[in-house]
């Protein structure tokens, strides 16, 4: 299909990890993105990884890549309430274009 | 700083009006998009340009209008064709590393 998809909400413990999933569609995409987007606010890039990486780490986010099953993860490490948001992935298919997914709303509780 | 300006962060339209939601960015960025973002859909383009005096349309153009007469300046109309308008708007410009989002511009018709 062409549509990048998440599921719709994740809740979780504070304290615990996160793991937020997404499958995209085009395998000759060169960049894949996770956004965070809070209440009526823009979207906020949090990371990205080129294609021809597994995996990358920043502080409490690790995102994973499969290309060959076109899955990309998003995990945060002692999630806490702050955390709490819409997370998009996103996947850059022709130049500057992105087509996102419909977000996961994570939501962290005590 | 640089950044993206959306403006206003609220707007109320009466049925067969015509609204325009203003976007300014400074970032020297080329390319710019126009996204509409209803609950639980996601994001989904409506407009894009990658250079000025040129503008492309996205997945739901239907009843919006834009203009790109300065590298600055991509400015949306909603016209009155449009049938449902309510909705929050997004405004993004970007280089290949990501995109960076404006605030919105939260559109409701009464």
């Amino acid at each position: 299909g062409e549509d990048v998809e998440q599921s719709l909400f994740l809740s979780v413990r504070e304290g615990d990890s996160s793991v937020i999933n997404c499958t995209y569609t085009d395998s000759s995409s060169t960049y894949l993105y996770w956004y965070k987007q809070e209440p009526g606010a823009g979207l906020q890039l949090l990371t990205y990884i080129f294609s021809n990486m597994d995996m990358k780490q920043d502080q409490r986010l690790t995102v994973l890549l499969n290309k060959k099953d076109k899955h990309l993860s998003l995990r945060i490490a002692d999630t806490q309430t702050g955390d709490s948001a819409i997370y998009f992935c996103a996947e850059s298919r022709n130049t500057d274009k992105l087509i996102f997914g419909t977000g996961t709303r994570l939501q962290v509780f005590p | 700083d640089g950044g993206i300006t959306q403006s206003p962060k609220y707007l109320f339209r009466k049925e067969g009006q015509n609204v325009t939601l203003s976007c300014e960015q400074n970032l020297n960025h080329d390319a710019m998009y126009w996204y509409r973002q209803d609950p639980g859909q996601g994001l989904r383009l409506i407009y894009y340009s990658q250079i000025v005096n040129d503008f492309q349309k996205g997945d739901i153009a239907e009843g919006y209008s834009v203009s790109r007469e300065k590298k600055e300046s991509f400015p949306l109309t909603v016209t009155s064709a449009q049938k449902n308008p309510t909705a929050f708007y997004l405004c993004a410009s970007s280089t290949r590393y990501g995109y960076t989002f404006g605030s919105g511009t939260r559109l409701t018709v009464v």
